[in-house]
C-alpha cells in the first residue's frame, strides 16, 4: 500500500489560507487520495478525496499533481476551529475502505 | 440522522480482564471497521465487518475479536488486556454498494477511551 509523508506540524494565521502538503510517491493508478482531520480526542472527520483531478467542496480544495506523487490540501480561510491533526491517506486498492493513517500534520491556527 | 455512535465513552479495566466495546453505524451503512489509536499516533486498522463476517484484518493478535449483528451494529472484544491496549478505539461505517476501486468515505464515531491499569 502506498505510504504518505507529511510534515509533523504547521502554523497558519487565522483568516489566511492553510496549505498542507502530502507526498505519496508510490501511489498506484487506481488509488484515491483522502484527507481527514481529527480535532483533539474526537473521531476523524472526512474532508475531501480525489483521484487525479483537483477537487473542491465547502470545506477545502484538493490539488493533486499531474504525476499524482503529491497533493496539497487547501483551507482557504483558516479559523481557530480548524486547529487539528490532518491526515493524508491513500486508499489501498481491493481493500474495501481499509485506511492506513500515518502520523498526520498538526495544524495550529493562530489569532 | 444519527451518525456513528459508540459506547461506552470511557472505560477503565485491569490487566488480564476482558472488554467489549459497541458501535452502531450511521443509518443506511452496512460495513463497520474498527481502529485503535494510541496516544499521539494515527489510527491503526484492526478489522472490518461486512454481512456479519470479518472481511479484512490488520496486524492485531487474536485477542482482538469482533462481531456484527443483523442490524449492522458491531462489537469489539479484547481478551487478556495488556497495558499497551490502552487507547482510543474508533468505529467507522461505510455505505452499501461498495465496489473495488470506488471511493467511499468512512464516517467515524467519537471513540471509546480504554484505560488498562
Amino acid at each position: 500500500d502506498a505510504k504518505t509523508t507529511q510534515p509533523p506540524s504547521m502554523d497558519c494565521a487565522e483568516g489566511r489560507a492553510a496549505n498542507l502538503p502530502c507526498n505519496h510517491s508510490t501511489i498506484s493508478g487506481n488509488e484515491y487520495v483522502y484527507w481527514y482531520r481529527q480535532i483533539h480526542s474526537q473521531g476523524p472527520q472526512y474532508i475531501i478525496h480525489g483521484l487525479k483531478n483537483n477537487e473542491t467542496n465547502e470545506m477545502a480544495s484538493l490539488i493533486i499533481t499531474e504525476d499524482r506523487k503529491s497533493s496539497t490540501l487547501i483551507l482557504p480561510h483558516a479559523t481557530l476551529r480548524d486547529t487539528a491533526v490532518y491526515y493524508c491517506i491513500v486508499r489501498a486498492p481491493y481493500n474495501f475502505n481499509k485506511f492506513y493513517f500515518g502520523s498526520g500534520t498538526k495544524l495550529n491556527v493562530k489569532p | 440522522d444519527a451518525g456513528v455512535t459508540q459506547s461506552p465513552t470511557h472505560l477503565i479495566k485491569t490487566r488480564g480482564q476482558q472488554v467489549t466495546l459497541r458501535c452502531s453505524p450511521k443509518s443506511g451503512h452496512d460495513t463497520v471497521s474498527w481502529y485503535q489509536q494510541a496516544l499521539g499516533q494515527g489510527p491503526q486498522f484492526i478489522f472490518q465487518y461486512y454481512e456479519e463476517e470479518e472481511r479484512q484484518r490488520g496486524n492485531f493478535p487474536d485477542r482482538f475479536s469482533g462481531h456484527q449483528f443483523p442490524n449492522y451494529s458491531s462489537e469489539l472484544n479484547v481478551n487478556a488486556l495488556l497495558l499497551g491496549d490502552s487507547a482510543l478505539y474508533l468505529c467507522a461505517s461505510s455505505p452499501p454498494g461498495l465496489a473495488v476501486g470506488t471511493s467511499y468515505e468512512q464516517y467515524f464515531g467519537p471513540g471509546t477511551r480504554l484505560t488498562v491499569t
